[in-house]
């Protein structure tokens, strides 16, 4: 059972343009919700997080917009660079636990 | 500071056999922890520890072993090779076992293949 599903799979951008990134989660304990972000052959790095009780969260070209009704949340790159061409994972925390549960994926392409 | 380290890079194994992908860190981090990363299966938590004698279980730890006997390092053991294990290992660490949303750090991973 997927608890955090993570879409799409693949992305492909023009150079300036808005990636968008969007995952849901099912499990309401979850408090904490991190991305990162992993280049070929890299572990993966944490690019930007946010808390259920803020709506957005913005960190230079990155945001993610957050909507706990939905039980969802997305990130924004805006301005997209090759640079940006990466995977992407969303993930969710619950407490202390330590534990993330991770999304899929999203294999960012940034054409130049 | 190197951060966290995994050794080998790569492994080839032949099913059955057994072996150690090691794992250290030097930010004297309490909380450590092995992922394994399958494509479209994201990251999945194997073993955890959050502190030098004490691990526990995460997702997937099935056909693993872990031991903490020290701050610094945190192996973890394949018993009897399976096909299945073929994927690629991540170490990671933290300060604690609250902070690891905010401040966990991966090594750059291990190759595994199991023929």
């Amino acid at each position: 059972q997927q608890q955090v599903k993570q879409s799409p799979q693949s992305l492909i951008v023009q150079k300036g343009g808005i990636s968008i990134i969007n995952c849901a989660y099912e499990n309401t304990a979850f408090d904490y919700f991190p991305w990162y972000q992993q280049f070929p052959g890299k572990g993966p790095a944490l690019l930007i997080a946010i808390r259920p009780d803020v709506s957005e969260k913005k960190e230079g070209r990155f945001t993610i917009s957050f909507n706990k009704s939905a039980k969802q949340f997305s990130l924004h790159i805006m301005d997209s660079q090759p640079g940006d061409s990466a995977t992407y994972f969303c993930a969710a925390n619950r407490g202390n636990t330590g534990k993330l549960i991770f999304g899929q994926g999203t294999t960012l392409q940034v054409k130049p | 500071n190197a951060g966290v380290t995994q050794t080998p890079k790569f492994q080839v194994l032949k099913t059955g056999q057994s072996m150690t992908l090691q794992c250290a860190q030097d930010m004297n981090h309490e909380y450590m922890s092995w992922y394994r990363q399958d494509p479209g299966m994201g990251l999945r938590l194997i073993h955890y520890s959050v502190g030098a004698g004490i691990t526990d279980q995460g997702e997937v730890p099935n056909g693993y072993n872990v031991s903490r006997s020290t701050t610094e390092d945190f192996p973890l053991r394949l018993l009897s090779a399976a096909p299945s294990q073929t994927s690629v290992y991540f170490c990671a660490s933290s300060y604690t076992a609250s902070s690891v949303a905010e401040t966990q750090y991966f090594g750059p991973g291990t190759r595994l293949l199991v023929l």
